[in-house]
């Protein structure tokens, strides 16, 4: 399984753009990267998922280069109840012999007034 | 479409005791998986049920212990309780893919 390299912390004020960039250099063809926001003492929340260039939904963007060997999580305009953990993870989708997705430690997040 | 859920949400236990927690997956999905979540090991994979048959496993002592049933509903059982098992146990479903949605966990103290 790929392994990811993510800030474990960043700061931010409400309003700004946020970008969070997670690293995995050992991506394989079959890896997604998939996204996870979470709460103190909530489950994970999915965010967004992506294979290569860009995917965006009502929540964030996600910028994959070429070489797939990183990607960036955008938060525009964030609010102070952006203020989470955000996991970062790439994993095979089905295939009979499904790996599981292995969490890291996250970013920390913390949006301020 | 409801949610994944998890019952109960609160547990305290004693030592040496055995617990079972329950997961109800979003209705369709198929494959539900159980994480340990503690604030010095992070979420931490336990094992994955797909169709009633364990189809991952965790690096996790036997005590710990899942099946789940044709409807999808998901137990996990822990036996001998430790102090460390103290933690938020968290269960996730998906359809067969990567994208899981995760219930809101069940806090188990352990004292």
């Amino acid at each position: 399984l790929a392994k990811t390299t993510q800030p474990i912390s960043m700061d931010s004020y409400e309003g700004q753009e946020v970008n969070i960039t997670c690293s995995h250099n050992n991506i394989a063809t079959n890896d997604y990267i998939t996204w996870y926001q979470q709460f103190p003492s909530q489950g994970p929340r999915f965010i967004i998922q992506g294979y290569k260039t860009k995917v965006t939904n009502e929540v964030a963007s996600l910028f994959i280069p070429a070489d797939r060997k990183s990607s960036t999580l955008s938060l525009p305009r964030v609010s102070l109840s952006d203020t989470a953990v955000y996991y970062c993870l790439v994993g095979e989708g089905f295939s009979g012999g499904y790996n599981k997705l292995i969490f890291g430690a996250g970013t920390r997040l913390a949006v301020h007034p | 479409k409801a949610g994944v859920t998890q019952t109960p949400r609160y547990l305290i236990k004693t030592r040496g005791q055995q617990v079972t927690l329950s997961c109800s997956p979003i209705s369709g999905h198929r494959s539900v998986s159980w994480y340990q979540q503690t604030p010095g090991q992070g979420l931490q994979f336990l094992f994955e049920y797909f169709s009633e048959t364990q189809r991952n496993k965790g690096n996790f002592p036997g005590r710990f212990s899942g099946r789940q049933f044709s409807n999808s509903r998901s137990e996990m059982n822990v036996s001998t309780l430790e102090l460390g098992d103290s933690a938020l146990y968290l269960c996730a479903s998906s359809l067969a893919g990567n994208t899981e949605y995760f219930g809101p966990g069940t806090r188990l103290t352990v004292t």
